[in-house]
């Protein structure tokens, strides 16, 4: 079974910085891109970030509005994936989810989500 | 960027009732397009993939259809655990994106 649990949510500061991590079992990590989604309260689905895989030298994609501040990684001996996240607005207050992204048909899409971890951004 | 318009935003109807979403890509995208569903307080679940490929272990009354710009999801007969929000995304570059949401509420 696919499992994907995130971790490391709370609140903070503006300004400051914080650390998630996603958790993943019953797949082969290594295989697979993975993404970051976040949802603030209320709104819509925004995405946030792409790591690709070994086989693709662990490459990046990441949204505008967050380009610089985060960062998306991935430890395949721990079959765990990190986003860290500096200089925090309070516009970044969501939940966010990590996704397990798939080879379909034609192209790599978010198939698994975990159920998300809230950060909360504020003074 | 391309950016992705759903319509209609909320949609109000009847269990058995036939439903259609609709979702617009600012420029063409070929058929690299997902749809998802998402119920409160949980995660969102991929329904289909390649604008009209159903994921496994989704049932047939969800359908998929478009290329290019414009796209549709149809729900052929409402169940209750279809009333939901349903999401469109987009994955022919970077940045991806999604439709802003269409809420499908019990009439």
């Amino acid at each position: 079974e696919v499992q994907l649990v995130e971790s490391g949510g709370g609140l903070v500061q503006p300004g400051g910085s914080l650390r998630l991590s996603c958790a993943v079992s019953g797949f082969t990590f290594s295989d697979h891109y993975m993404d970051w989604v976040r949802q603030a309260p209320g709104k819509g689905l925004e995405w946030v970030a792409r790591n690709r895989n070994k086989a693709n030298s662990y490459t990046t994609e990441y949204a505008a509005s967050v380009k610089g501040r985060f960062t998306i990684s991935r430890d395949d001996s721990k079959n765990s994936l990190n986003l860290q996240m500096n200089s925090l607005k309070t516009e970044d207050s969501a939940v966010y989810y990590c996704a397990k992204v798939t080879f379909l048909s034609n192209g790599w899409y978010p198939s698994d989500w975990g159920q998300g971890t809230l950060v909360t951004v504020s003074s | 960027d391309i950016q992705l318009t759903q319509s209609p935003s909320f949609l109000s109807a009847s269990v058995g009732d036939r439903v259609t979403i609709t979702c617009r890509a600012s420029q063409g995208i070929n058929s690299y397009l997902a749809w998802y569903q998402q119920k409160p307080g949980k995660a969102p679940k991929l329904l289909i993939y390649g604008a009209s490929t159903l994921q496994s272990g989704v049932p047939s009354r969800f359908s998929g259809s478009g290329s290019g710009t414009e796209f549709t999801l149809t729900i052929s007969s409402l169940q209750p655990e279809d009333f939901a929000t349903y999401y469109c995304q987009h994955l022919k570059s970077f940045p991806l994106a999604f439709g802003q949401g269409t809420q499908l509420e019990i009439k």
